[in-house]
């Protein structure tokens, strides 16, 4: 079946400009999350839905970036007034489970590279 | 001081190696261990999961948790050239969600 899919795959922005990035998790898949990837660094958390509820956005590094899924499915990253700080790869991940439990999978898509100019 | 350590390699290693990966930790928290493997331009796939202390084998590769010195170990056997890749160790909280990774190694197998 179809994995989880992002978009734009690439996108390059000017200083200053608002970007958004977009998430398609698996069907049917709860939870979903929200990473950033920095050059030659592992995947940072952002933040986590449950269905449409936002239950933790404690990555989220500044309140420039705002995170939505406002029917518990897709969902969108948004970047205002980018900086160059903000180029990094942003990775959706989703998975099946409400809550944690020992078979707590979560399944990456495959990026979104970001690079401000 | 980052919660996970990881060395970034890169790791070179000849067809048929057995190579070891590891990581460090400081959050006596972490209950579940997990090694992903991410090639270029992709997302991690996750390749070895293990709760708690022990070992978990899966074909060539072996997973190893050691909860007392905070260490875990990814090994794989008979490595090939498919296995070159960015190997990432994640780690959560019982009652948590989100991934806590390392830096990721950089492998690359030589045939």
């Amino acid at each position: 079946g179809a994995g989880v899919s992002q978009s734009p795959r690439y996108k390059v922005a000017k200083r200053g400009q608002d970007v958004a990035l977009r998430c398609d998790p698996i069907s049917g898949h709860v939870s979903l999350f929200w990473y950033q990837q920095a050059l030659g660094q592992g995947p940072e958390f952002l933040t986590y839905f449950q269905n449409e509820a936002q239950l933790d956005k404690s990555g989220l590094p500044s309140d420039r970036f705002f995170a939505e899924r406002p029917e518990g499915s897709v969902s969108t990253l948004k970047i205002q007034r980018t900086q160059q700080e903000d180029s990094a790869v942003y990775l959706c991940a989703s998975s099946h489970h409400r809550t944690s439990g020992s078979d707590h999978e979560q399944f990456f898509g495959p990026g979104t590279r970001l690079t401000v100019l | 001081q980052k919660e996970v350590e990881q060395d970034p390699g890169p790791l070179s290693v000849p067809e048929g190696a057995i190579v070891s990966l590891n990581c460090t930790y400081s959050n006596s928290a972490f209950q579940y261990f997990m090694w992903y493997r991410q090639y270029s331009r992709k997302g991690p796939e996750l390749l070895m999961y293990t709760y708690s202390s022990g070992n978990k084998e899966d074909g060539r590769f072996t997973a190893q948790v050691d909860k007392s010195s905070k260490y875990i170990s990814l090994f794989i056997r008979d490595s090939q050239p498919s296995d070159s890749a960015t190997y990432l160790c994640a780690m959560r909280g019982t009652g948590a969600n989100n991934l806590f990774f390392g830096t990721g190694t950089r492998l690359t197998v030589i045939p």
